[in-house]
């Protein structure tokens, strides 16, 4: 049981380049999310799916796309990245109302 | 939409104080309270949580916290606090009841503890 992976653990992208940020649990989880954490901000959502094939917006979600097509994965798409986008990623995975989240350990990204 | 604030943005200490660090959240109906513990370079781990029930809450590390509903707070103490503490920690809360998923964390306080 591995619970949440995250890979890649480091990135460096330059302004413009696309990248996919990759999220897998192996709990049968329904529910999945993106964080980014930035200092003295918390942790803010992007995006969540409450299951496959299904996705909505959190609280920034501009400048990123997901897609949900099976239970365990759901990545992170940066289209065309920014120096806005340099963050540290965290995604979670939990079931429903009586559980807690469990975050995997994060990719930091760095566009310059 | 709801809101969590956590009043102090570094804390310091010396071993063996106590500690108590603030939280209130913004939201009227039922809410499901969590405390998460970031050691540096590593993810977040719970502490804690409240779901319902003794309003005085017993996690990991030798952490509780006390829930008060009048105050919309749930506040996490320590009595006696060790180096290894040194740490950021988020306050989160997350509406009770079916379908429900999100997460909203505070912006997190630094403790920091000095031998």
């Amino acid at each position: 049981n591995a619970g949440v992976t995250q890979t890649p653990k480091f990135q460096v992208l330059k302004t413009g380049q696309s990248m996919t940020l990759q999220c897998a649990q192996d709990m049968n989880h329904e529910y999945m999310s993106w964080y980014r954490q930035d200092p003295g901000m918390g942790l803010r959502l992007i995006h969540y799916s409450v299951g496959a094939g299904i996705t909505d917006q959190g609280e920034v979600p501009n400048g990123y796309n997901v897609s949900r097509s099976t239970t365990e994965d759901f990545p992170l798409r940066l289209l065309s990245a920014a120096p806005s986008q340099t963050s540290v990623y965290f995604c979670a995975s939990s079931l429903p109302n009586t559980d807690t989240q469990y975050f995997g350990p994060g990719t930091r990204l760095t566009v310059l | 939409a709801q809101s969590v604030s956590q009043h102090n943005h570094h804390v310091i200490l010396s071993e063996a104080a106590s500690l108590e660090l603030g939280c209130n959240y913004s939201y009227g109906g039922t809410v499901n309270l969590f405390w998460y513990v970031q050691y540096p370079g590593q993810h977040l781990q719970l502490l804690l949580k409240y779901f319902s029930g003794d309003p005085l809450v017993k996690g990991i590390k030798g952490f509780e916290a006390e829930f008060i509903k009048s105050k919309f707070s749930f506040n996490l103490r320590k009595p006696s606090v060790q180096w290894s503490d040194t740490a950021e920690y988020f306050c989160a809360v997350r509406l009770s009841g079916a379908g429900s998923y999100q997460l909203t964390f505070g912006k997190g306080t630094k403790l920091s503890v000095i031998p």
